[in-house]
């Protein structure tokens, strides 16, 4: 079946401007994450969905990050008036409750110039 | 804030050796995480650990978890290139998932 998908694939972005990330989770999969990945380090959490609502945003660095996932399927991660410290590969993962398992997609390469 | 460690940070070893990747974590928690990740790509799930004392296998990689020690293992017997990848342990706590800073394993020929 399809896995985790997430749009663009790479968006390159002035400082100042708003983007917007996409992510499309495998079908019927509840749990969401968001992270940012920095070059030559781990993954940071940024943000957890459990259905429609963020059950935990407490990874978001400051109030121009902003997620939604309005109908508990497609999230999209929002940055406004971005700079370049935001650079970095965004991944999305999805998954089922029992395991606590993550798939993940393969990610968003941001650069702000 | 929950700190999970990794090490060595780097590894460089030749086909056909064994060795072990060390990962430290700073609360208690019985779920432990490995992945995989090539250049360039996303993370890839290779293990879940869920208890104490849990052993996992697949292939030339054996995972294992010592919730009491906080310590978590990733051993590679007798290497081969196609393992070369950066290796991800994860804990996670509650909602969030903390990964450690990875191992960038290259196997020799």
């Amino acid at each position: 079946g399809a896995g985790v998908s997430q749009t663009p694939s790479n968006k390159v972005t002035e400082k100042g401007k708003y983007v917007e990330l996409r992510c499309d989770p495998i079908s019927g999969h509840t749990a969401l994450y968001w992270y940012r990945q920095s070059l030559g380090q781990g993954p940071e959490f940024l943000i957890y969905f459990q259905g429609t609502g963020a059950a935990d945003d407490s990874g978001l660095p400051n109030d121009r990050f902003f997620a939604v996932r309005p109908e508990g399927s497609v999230s999209t991660l929002k940055i406004q008036r971005t700079e370049r410290g935001d650079s970095a590969v965004y991944l999305c993962a999805s998954g089922g409750t029992i395991l606590h398992e993550q798939y993940f997609g393969p990610g968003t390469r941001l650069t702000v110039t | 804030e929950l700190k999970v460690e990794q090490n060595p940070l780097f590894l460089s070893m030749q086909e056909g050796k064994n060795y072990t990747i060390y990962c430290n974590y700073s609360t208690t928690s019985d779920r432990l995480y490995w992945y995989r990740q090539d250049p360039g790509k996303s993370l890839e799930s290779l293990f879940v650990l869920l208890s104490n004392g849990a052993v996992k296998q697949e292939g030339r990689l054996m995972a294992s978890l010592d919730t009491k020690a906080r310590l978590s293992t990733l051993h590679i017997t007798a290497a081969v290139h196609d393992l070369s990848a950066t290796y991800f342990c994860a804990v996670d706590s509650g909602n969030q998932f903390y990964f450690g800073t990875g191992t960038s394993l290259t196997v020799i020929p």
